[in-house]
C-alpha cells in the first residue's frame, strides 16, 4: 500500500463546476499538507498548504485535512478551464519528507 | 514565490554523452531534492541532501550523482547518458520550519 493513494482520472468537468479532489494517506505521523498544480511540461506549483487538522480557504480554492479518516480534499468552486492540469496532493512529518500522490489530471471544459 | 531554477529547461543529446543538469535556489533552503518523472507519471524521488557535503539517494535507483558544495547548489550529474534517461528532471527544496516544498520548472531530457 502507497502511503498517500490517489485516483489518477481523468476527471473531466463543465466550467463553472465546483470540483473535488480527494486523497487518502495512511502514515498518523503527518502533519503537513499540501496540494501542487501542475501543468503539462512545467514543475508542480505549490496550490494549498495546511498544518495538521482543518480547513484553508484561498480565492476559489478550499483545502480540508480530516486527519481522524487520514482523508485530504481540495476543493474549486467556479472552475475554469485554466484549472486544468495535473493536482498532487502531498504529506510530510517534519516538513522534509515529502511523500506524494500519483495526482489527478483535472481537465475544465469551456 | 519560489526562487529555484534549473537550466537548461530542454536538452537533447546523443548516447554516451556526459551531461549536468543545473539547479539553484535562493531561499536558503538546506534540504534540497531530485525528481524524475515521466509524462503522465508520478513524481519518483532519485536524490536528496541535507545540507552542504550530504546526499542520499531516494526511493528510485538512478545512475545519475550529484553534489552540494554550496548550499544553493545542487547539480545533477549523468556520466554516460543513454535513451532510457529519457525524462524529466524536477528540483526541489523545502524549509523544515515551514513544511513546504519548492519546485524549479524542470529539465526535459531527451537521449537520443
Amino acid at each position: 500500500q502507497k502511503e498517500v493513494e490517489q485516483d489518477p482520472g481523468p476527471l473531466s468537468v463543465p466550467e463553472g463546476a465546483i470540483v473535488s479532489l480527494n486523497c487518502t494517506y495512511s502514515n498518523s505521523a503527518f502533519q503537513y499538507f499540501m496540494w501542487y498544480r501542475q501543468y503539462s511540461r512545467k514543475g508542480p506549483e505549490l496550490l494549498m498548504y495546511t498544518y495538521s487538522s482543518g480547513n484553508k480557504e484561498d480565492g476559489r480554492f478550499t483545502a480540508q485535512v480530516d486527519k481522524s479518516s487520514k482523508y485530504i480534499s481540495l476543493f474549486i468552486r467556479d472552475s475554469q478551464p485554466s484549472d486544468s492540469a495535473t493536482y498532487l496532493c502531498a504529506s510530510s512529518m517534519g516538513g522534509q519528507n515529502f511523500v506524494f500522490g500519483p495526482g489527478t489530471r483535472l481537465s475544465v471544459l469551456p | 514565490e519560489a526562487d529555484i531554477y534549473q537550466t537548461p529547461r530542454y536538452l537533447v543529446i546523443g548516447t554516451g554523452k556526459k551531461i549536468t543538469l543545473e539547479c539553484s535556489q535562493t531561499m536558503g533552503h538546506d534540504k534540497m531534492y531530485w525528481y524524475q518523472q515521466d509524462p503522465g507519471m508520478e513524481l519518483h524521488l532519485i536524490h536528496y541532501s541535507y545540507g552542504v557535503n550530504s546526499t542520499e539517494k531516494g526511493d528510485l535507483s538512478s545512475e545519475s550523482t550529484v553534489s552540494r558544495i554550496r548550499t544553493e547548489h545542487f547539480p545533477l550529474t549523468l556520466e554516460s547518458a543513454r535513451p532510457s534517461h529519457t525524462s524529466q528532471y524536477l528540483c526541489a527544496s523545502s524549509d523544515p520550519g515551514r513544511g513546504k516544498a519548492f519546485f524549479g520548472q524542470g529539465t526535459r531530457l531527451t537521449v537520443v
